[in-house]
């Protein structure tokens, strides 16, 4: 049965400090890692990754995939309140849905 | 505006009570799907639409309808709600189910609760 595993499941942190979420997945055919944040409402849209190695990067927020290892990360950088939120990881493989973890809770203090 | 729309935003209801959430994207998207997230599972797949009159079930399809009569609209329909229903809904839309264009527009959300 295909899954996805985060962790931690829950983080608190002060502003400042760089975290690192993790997700592993198990998923036939594995195509495509997401990550999403989710604030108060739905989930908005991070990265997509397809490929071993190639960092992405937006701003404070960065992804990888290790597909040999069957796992991403997540990292944010100098973490700001704004960054509360709950961060949700899904794979996608060969039945064309989306197979999301249960997410980490991220609360970063002032 | 891209969005994806969900009405009603909230929704008390009554055991054995059918209703109807109502799902609009305005993005031209073939793809279409419902999720429901509860505390401890995350985000679970009911129903999904590849296209207009094509519907296939998700991870938990027990207790929920769908159809796809037009390309923008998806509603979930509950015939005879029981308050293990009672959840956060969510409408996503894709543009096609190629890999190029997984990424998902999520609608505003529907909390229901059924008593």
């Amino acid at each position: 049965e295909d899954k996805v595993v985060q962790s931690p499941l829950s983080l608190v942190v002060h502003e400042g400090d760089t975290v690192t979420l993790n997700c592993s997945y198990e998923v036939t055919n594995f195509r495509s890692l997401l990550w999403y944040k989710q604030e108060k409402k739905a989930p908005t849209f991070l990265f997509m990754l397809t490929s071993s190695g190639i960092e992405k990067k937006s701003g404070r927020l960065s992804s990888i995939l290790d597909k040999k290892e069957l796992f991403s990360i997540l990292n944010i950088t100098a973490t700001q309140t704004g960054d509360s939120a709950i961060y949700l990881c899904a794979g996608g493989g060969a039945t064309n849905k989306l197979i999301f973890g249960t997410g980490t809770l991220l609360a970063v203090q002032p | 505006e891209a969005q994806v729309t969900q009405n009603p935003r909230y929704l008390i209801t009554v055991t054995g009570k059918k209703l109807t959430v109502t799902c609009s994207q305005n993005m031209n998207h073939e793809y279409m799907s419902w999720y429901r997230q509860d505390p401890g599972l995350g985000l679970r797949q009911i129903y999904y639409s590849m296209n207009v009159e094509v519907t296939d079930k998700g991870d938990v399809p027990e207790g929920y309808k769908v159809s796809r009569k037009e390309k923008r609209n998806f509603p979930l329909i509950l015939e005879s709600p029981s308050p293990n229903q009672t959840s956060l809904y969510f409408c996503a839309s894709r543009r096609d189910s190629r890999i190029v264009s997984w990424e998902q527009y999520f609608g505003p959300g529907t909390r229901l609760t059924v008593t």
